[in-house]
């Protein structure tokens, strides 16, 4: 059974700061892995999508890796800022488009 | 295309009522997906969908709850009787698995209060 974690759970930073956030799962027979982003009380927002082919994609100053191998990813924020406070989720699909979501990390970016 | 619609988007209701939930996947989408997200249990997939068919229903945590896809732009969920437990916010989600990237998109989700 395919096991996300992300870590870490929680993270306070203050603005300008570039950040990595972590995610490892245990089977590395993915078909994708996708990042989320969650904003509180609201739904979640796909920001990036790897294909197990791909090793990197990015979006403005989001950049997302996928090491298949070691069962990695990590999410690299370039410049933080305020407005990117949210909970950030990846989630792992094999072969039956089915994703796996690891808990999240909890995103503060104090000006 | 709207994106993936849910209704209501806030639901109070006394123990023991029925709730009903609804999701219209995005136009195309052969996938649909319910979840719930607890602060204690993150975000779990209650059942899900391909093609309109229930292929696991094995998250729904009781008998309570039933799903249901009539067709492929329409999905219920249903809770009868509700407890206070079933409190949670419930998300449906879809993906087309015709193109590339088999993307998922969710809904805006429905915050449910079971009193």
């Amino acid at each position: 059974k395919q096991e996300v974690t992300q870590i870490p759970a929680a993270l306070s930073v203050p603005e300008g700061e570039n950040l990595v956030l972590n995610c490892s799962f245990t089977d590395s027979a993915i078909y994708n892995l996708q990042w989320f982003r969650q904003d509180p009380g609201k739904g979640l927002t796909s920001l990036l999508l790897i294909q197990s082919s791909q090793r990197e994609q990015t979006s403005g100053r989001l950049n997302a890796s996928l090491d298949k191998s070691s069962g990695r990813s990590t999410l690299y924020i370039a410049a933080s800022q305020p407005g990117d406070s949210a909970t950030y989720l990846c989630a792992v699909s094999g072969g039956s488009y089915i994703p796996t979501f690891g808990r999240g990390t909890s995103l503060i970016v104090h000006p | 295309d709207a994106g993936v619609i849910q209704s209501p988007r806030h639901e109070v209701t006394e123990m023991g009522q029925e709730v009903t939930l609804r999701c219209k996947p995005i136009s195309g989408h052969d996938y649909l997906f319910w979840y719930r997200q607890t602060m204690m249990r993150g975000l779990e997939l209650l059942i899900y969908f391909n093609n309109n068919v229930p292929i696991d229903d094995s998250g729904m945590p009781e008998d309570r709850f039933s799903a249901k896809m009539p067709n492929a732009s329409f999905s219920t969920l249903k809770i009868q009787p509700s407890e206070p437990r079933d409190s949670a916010v419930y998300f449906c989600a879809s993906t087309g698995t015709s193109g590339v990237y088999n993307e998922q998109f969710f809904g805006p989700g429905t915050r449910l209060t079971v009193l």
